[in-house]
């Protein structure tokens, strides 16, 4: 069965630090991968999207990026967080009909 | 921009009811989809109805979409305190290819 994997589960960092935030999926080969931001009480936000190994759609322009070096695996990075930046980051794999989503990762920019 | 939107945006409810939330969106979809989310957890994927379809079932789950009014509902039976969540509904627009609209969800509180 497939799975995903997303670290770390929270994190705390300072205006103007850099972020990485890894997402890694389990059992299936080439999925479509997906980032996004949740904010409080809030929907979801696509950030992100991927069909492939090196392919990345952005959805949102903002100071974060992202990148797939392998696979299965999808990284979330920023050079200099904000404080809008905080927010709950959930990654996802899937296609048109369903997407499955991992844990999230909390991120609190202080 | 959020495509969904849920109605209503809080819903309490004790063990045996029925709850029922809604979800409008604004432009022709392949299908719609929707999402329960535990407090500061991943979604899990519910149910999904094709565009093409009226209505579907999945145990205490029950779906129907209306496309002449852009407008979904979830209705879920004899609740339970484990029901206690975040639903959301999610619109996979034509042509879209796998970038969904999620609404702002219903948060829903099923007391014993």
């Amino acid at each position: 069965s497939q799975t995903i994997h997303q670290w770390p589960a929270t994190l705390v960092q300072p205006v103007g630090s850099p972020l990485s935030l890894e997402c890694t999926v389990e059992g299936t080969s080439n999925p479509n991968l997906y980032w996004y931001r949740q904010a409080a009480g809030r929907g979801l936000q696509l950030l992100f999207y991927s069909v492939g190994i090196g392919q990345i759609s952005s959805e949102v322009p903002q100071n974060l990026s992202a990148s797939r070096p392998q696979d299965r695996q999808f990284i979330l990075s920023s050079k200099k967080l904000l404080l809008s930046d905080s927010g709950f980051y959930l990654c996802a794999w899937g296609g048109i009909e369903t997407q499955y989503f991992g844990p999230g990762t909390r991120l609190l920019v202080l | 921009s959020q495509q969904g939107e849920e109605d209503p945006q809080a819903l309490s409810i004790q063990e045996g009811e029925n709850a029922t939330m809604n979800c409008s969106y604004k432009t022709s979809i392949n299908n719609l989809q929707w999402y329960r989310q535990n407090s500061g957890r991943g979604l899990v994927h519910l149910i999904l109805i094709r565009s093409n379809e009226r209505e579907k079932h999945s145990g205490r789950l029950r779906v129907t979409l209306d496309t002449s009014k852009k407008s979904s509902s979830l209705l879920i039976t004899a609740s339970r305190a484990a029901d206690t969540a975040s639903y959301f509904c999610a619109t996979a627009p034509e042509g879209g290819w796998g970038k969904f609209q999620f609404g702002a969800g219903t948060q829903v509180v099923v007391t014993p």
